[in-house]
């Protein structure tokens, strides 16, 4: 079946900047989507369609993607961003969803 | 504003059933794909099923497929999942999520709060 690797744990300071990658075969041809997730909480849509930010999105999460690997990249991470943060996206079929295994990000 | 709202959680035995409810509101619901999603506690998302807007499309994990049955009544704006045969590994925060709608709404947008399902003994 498809799958999408993520690193474990992302850790940055306060003020740098964090990436998480996201890996697999039909990255390509399909869009991913980021979502973070809080301690407790359900996960809330971060990026879609690789790039685009929903409303209510602060603008330090940005996404980008090529060939194989999207990426999640918060500029300027801020304690409160603290969070595990997973991509999802469809296999070849665009009929199966999957998600990434998580990336635990640490800002401290 | 949109509200999706799961009930039918609890503890159940191996073996047994349970049907999950989504009551969804503040939106179309006959327009929107929806979703189930679980997550094992402590650990990461795991997508189960998804359903077309008129029912008529289904699609299942792998460790779903046979045994869980996604539906859905537009009639009442309400999402089931149907689960047979529960395994102690089916034990999971189960979430319904809204669907994407192309030109409109980017999918798994909306999430409910989860429902509890424990299997075991």
């Amino acid at each position: 079946s498809y799958e999408l690797t993520q690193p474990p744990s992302v850790s940055v300071s306060p003020g740098q900047t964090a990436r998480i990658t996201c890996s697999g075969d039909s990255l390509p041809t399909k869009y991913a989507y980021w979502y973070q997730q809080k301690s407790g909480r359900a996960p809330v849509l971060v990026i879609y369609e690789d790039t685009k930010r929903p409303s209510g999105i602060p603008e330090r999460f940005s996404g980008s993607s090529s060939g194989t690997m999207a990426t999640l990249t918060i500029s300027g991470a801020q304690v409160e961003d603290e969070a595990d943060y997973y991509c999802c996206s469809t296999d070849s079929s665009g009929k199966f969803w999957v998600f990434g295994g998580g990336t635990k990000l640490t800002v401290l | 504003q949109v509200q999706l709202v799961e009930s039918g959680g609890g503890v159940v035995q191996p073996g047994r059933s349970l049907r999950l409810s989504c009551a969804a509101s503040g939106f179309t619901f006959s327009l929107y794909p929806m979703h189930w999603v679980r997550q094992i506690p402590g650990k990461g998302l795991d997508w189960v099923a998804v359903i077309s807007d008129d029912g008529s499309s289904k699609h299942y994990a792998d460790s779903a497929k046979g045994r869980f049955t996604i539906s859905r009544d537009n009639s009442k704006n309400t999402l089931y999942l149907q689960m047979n045969s529960l395994r102690p590994d089916d034990t999971a925060v189960y979430y319904c999520a809204r669907g994407g709608v192309v030109g409109s709404s980017p999918p798994l947008d909306y999430w409910g709060q989860g429902t509890l399902v424990t299997v075991s003994s």
